[in-house]
């Protein structure tokens, strides 16, 4: 397996406009996390998925931003309208359900908002 | 609420030094623990691992112990090199009252500098 898959790697985007992020998990995994991670905040858990079933979106700053897992291999986190304040660095992880389980990061998307 | 704290860094170090971040958690239940590291300009790798009290992960040189009684978690290395120079994150997994699991939450990281 190719690993955990994010695209874009970096996004130039003007405030207003939609954006979204793209996640391919790992086959197999049973869950699907999204996290932002800024200077100031850290790594900040934002939503996650079990079996395509989002389980706790408590995390998500503003109404803003959503998040679709519409398959086992595929997830979207979509900003709209974007601020300047969301510029970030967006990883998505994948992982089994086990108590000894690894999460596989991606290679994170570098977001700048201006 | 469930939370890991971490210390504060950046960390600097010389090579061959002794090291220790520490980590504390709060968490509802019994979670398992983990340690991940970032190297720059890449995801979160796992480091080492531990899912009930006074078990010891370990791997690569670091090690740490998952203590129940005072709920930390400290990561130690006996001698740090250049290459170690990274983000480390302390991670806990809690489970639910079925065992399953579920929510994955980070610290906020620890910069270690390692110079030569």
């Amino acid at each position: 397996d190719a690993g955990v898959i994010q695209s874009p790697r970096h996004e130039v985007t003007e405030m207003g406009q939609e954006v979204t992020l793209r996640c391919k998990p790992i086959s197999g995994h049973d869950y699907l996390f999204w996290y932002r991670q800024t200077m100031m905040r850290g790594l900040e858990l934002l939503i996650y998925f079990n079996n395509n079933v989002p389980i706790d979106d408590s995390g998500m700053p503003e109404d803003r931003f959503s998040a679709k897992m519409p398959n086992a291999s595929f997830s979207t986190l979509k900003i709209q309208p974007s601020e300047p304040r969301d510029s970030a660095v967006y990883f998505c992880a994948s992982s089994f359900a086990r108590v000894d389980a690894e999460a596989f990061f991606g290679q994170g998307t570098r977001l700048t908002v201006v | 609420g469930n939370s890991v704290t971490q210390m504060e860094g950046p960390v600097t170090l010389s090579e061959e030094a002794f090291l220790t971040i520490n980590c504390t958690y709060t968490a509802t239940g019994y979670p398992s623990l983990f340690w991940y590291v970032q190297y720059p300009g890449e995801g979160l790798q796992l480091l080492l691992k531990a899912t009930k009290a006074d078990d010891k992960g370990s791997n690569k040189g670091f090690e740490a112990t998952y203590r129940k009684e005072t709920t930390s978690f400290h990561l130690e290395k006996g001698s740090v090199q250049v290459s170690d120079s990274a983000v480390y994150f302390c991670a806990l997994l809690l489970r639910d009252g079925s065992g399953n699991t579920g929510k994955l939450i980070f610290g906020q990281g620890t910069t270690l500098q390692v110079k030569p």
